[in-house]
């Protein structure tokens, strides 16, 4: 099974200010394909996840361009240019190159 | 628009079953992979199981903490994907998620409780 962990563990961001958090995976995530198989989530409380990114860099339909994702086989990051409000929430990083599907523990970003 | 609707999540006593629904609206649910997900109360997500298109001859896939007691499959002409649980345990209690191939849409989840 392949772990993916995820730092930090919670972030408290002033507003306008960037934040960054990293996931590992414990196995490259490059497909012979050519294919990175590693999303990024949102997830606000009482919602289910909102997907954000998608084979590692392209942003999903209607997500804010303050958000991008960079890396390549074990290493990647979300980066989120000037935090605002709705930014809230936890994010999770997820692999789909092999099953089962797993799931970074998941970082808490706050506004401060 | 897409939507999935979630449903059939109750109350029920351990060793006990449940059928949930996720309802799909805006897409044909035997044109693409669907997939299961769960979220117990204060945890992170877990991957259940899922069901590839019909062209990708609905291959069904479990993770293995479930694939004994758990059983996905779908009725195209009625859009729904089903999540069959048996012999339910007191861990299994989540909120569950059904969510397309792509991971682009999710369903507002549907709540299990197992309780006695």
């Amino acid at each position: 099974e392949i772990v993916l962990a995820q730092t930090p563990l919670s972030l408290s961001v002033s507003p306008g200010q960037p934040a960054s958090i990293s996931c590992k995976s414990s196995q490259s995530l490059l497909h012979s394909d050519g294919t990175t198989y590693l999303y990024w989530f949102l997830q606000k409380p009482g919602q289910p996840p909102q997907p954000l990114i998608h084979v590692g860099s392209n942003r999903f339909s209607g997500v804010t361009d303050r958000l991008s994702g960079s890396g390549s086989g074990t290493d990647f990051t979300l980066k989120i240019s000037r935090v605002e409000a709705e930014d809230v929430g936890v994010y999770y990083c997820m692999q789909s190159i092999q099953l089962p599907l797993t799931f970074g523990g998941g970082t808490t970003v706050e506004i401060k | 628009e897409v939507q999935l609707v979630e449903s059939g999540g109750d109350l029920v006593k351990p060793g006990r079953s449940l059928t949930l629904s996720c309802t799909a609206y805006g897409l044909n649910v035997g044109d693409i992979a669907m997939s299961w997900f769960r979220q117990a109360p204060g945890k992170g997500l877990q991957w259940i199981g899922f069901i590839t298109s019909k062209a990708s001859g609905a291959t069904i896939r479990y993770d293995a903490s479930v694939k004994d007691r758990f059983t996905i499959s779908r009725d195209d002409p009625k859009n729904i994907a089903y999540l069959q649980m048996n012999s339910l345990k007191n861990d299994d209690s989540a909120v569950y998620y059904c969510t397309t191939g792509a991971f682009d849409s999710w369903g507002q989840g549907t709540l299990v409780s197992v309780s006695s």
